[in-house]
């Protein structure tokens, strides 16, 4: 069985501060672990993913998320909001099921809005 | 672009029609998966399809059905739809039983029922 948590269901920043998303996860499995962009009215973007290997994972525009075992967390941090990262994220778990199968299972999102 | 690619991008059905949703997965890929995103929540996982079989179910009745062809495409029928059926219909492609395999998805078709 895998879980996902999204700690926080909006986060608003001001535009040029940091950004912390947080994500806690359960799985009875090594897991894969993902991050999910989504604008409005849009398909969902990869922004970055966990397979094993190194635990701080960089992503594209300038996002990063770092594995902690010991805490099952997954926190997406970004050093300073633009306007254009407004948006809805999403924290994805994905580990091996039955027969091998890898399906996702998807945190509830958090919204986070950029003032200016 | 993920390669993957949707169609209808909007339709509008009224309660107890039938509709059809179709996807195009991205080259390479052989593994397609449909998900359900209500207005404000995350993606619900429908099915999974892998050499033309249903490899994986969520938590959906039986009047969601699918297709997957020997060309990987896939099509996600509804019967019998309901109000509550109006969401975001998004479909995804990977490699299947590849550790970390990233899933990508298309723009979505939005369906609303009336």
């Amino acid at each position: 069985a895998q879980s996902v948590t999204q700690l926080d269901s909006h986060v608003s920043v001001s535009e040029g501060t940091p950004v912390l998303l947080r994500c806690n996860y359960s799985s009875s499995y090594s897991p894969s672990l993902f991050w999910y962009v989504q604008h409005p009215n849009k398909g969902l973007q990869l922004l970055l993913k966990y397979t094993s290997a190194a635990t701080l994972v960089k992503g594209i525009n300038g996002f990063e998320a770092e594995f902690k075992k010991s805490e099952t967390s997954f926190h997406l941090t970004k050093p300073s909001a633009h306007m254009s990262d407004a948006a809805e994220y999403f924290c994805v778990v994905s580990a091996s099921a039955s027969g091998g199968s890898y399906i996702p299972t998807f945190g509830r999102g958090t919204s986070l809005i950029v003032h200016p | 672009e993920t390669g993957v690619t949707q169609s209808p991008t909007h339709l509008i059905k009224t309660r107890g029609q039938q509709v059809t949703l179709r996807c195009s997965s991205q080259s390479g890929h052989n593994t397609v998966s449909w998900y359900q995103q209500a207005l404000g929540q995350g993606p619900q996982f429908i099915f999974q399809y892998y050499r033309e079989e249903e490899n994986g179910r969520g938590n959906f009745p039986p009047r969601f059905s699918g297709l997957q062809f020997p060309n990987y495409s896939s099509e996600l029928n509804v019967n019998a739809l309901e109000l509550d059926d109006s969401a975001l219909y998004l479909c995804a492609s990977s490699l299947y039983q590849v550790a970390g395999n990233t899933i990508y998805f298309g723009e979505g078709s939005w369906l609303t029922v009336v």
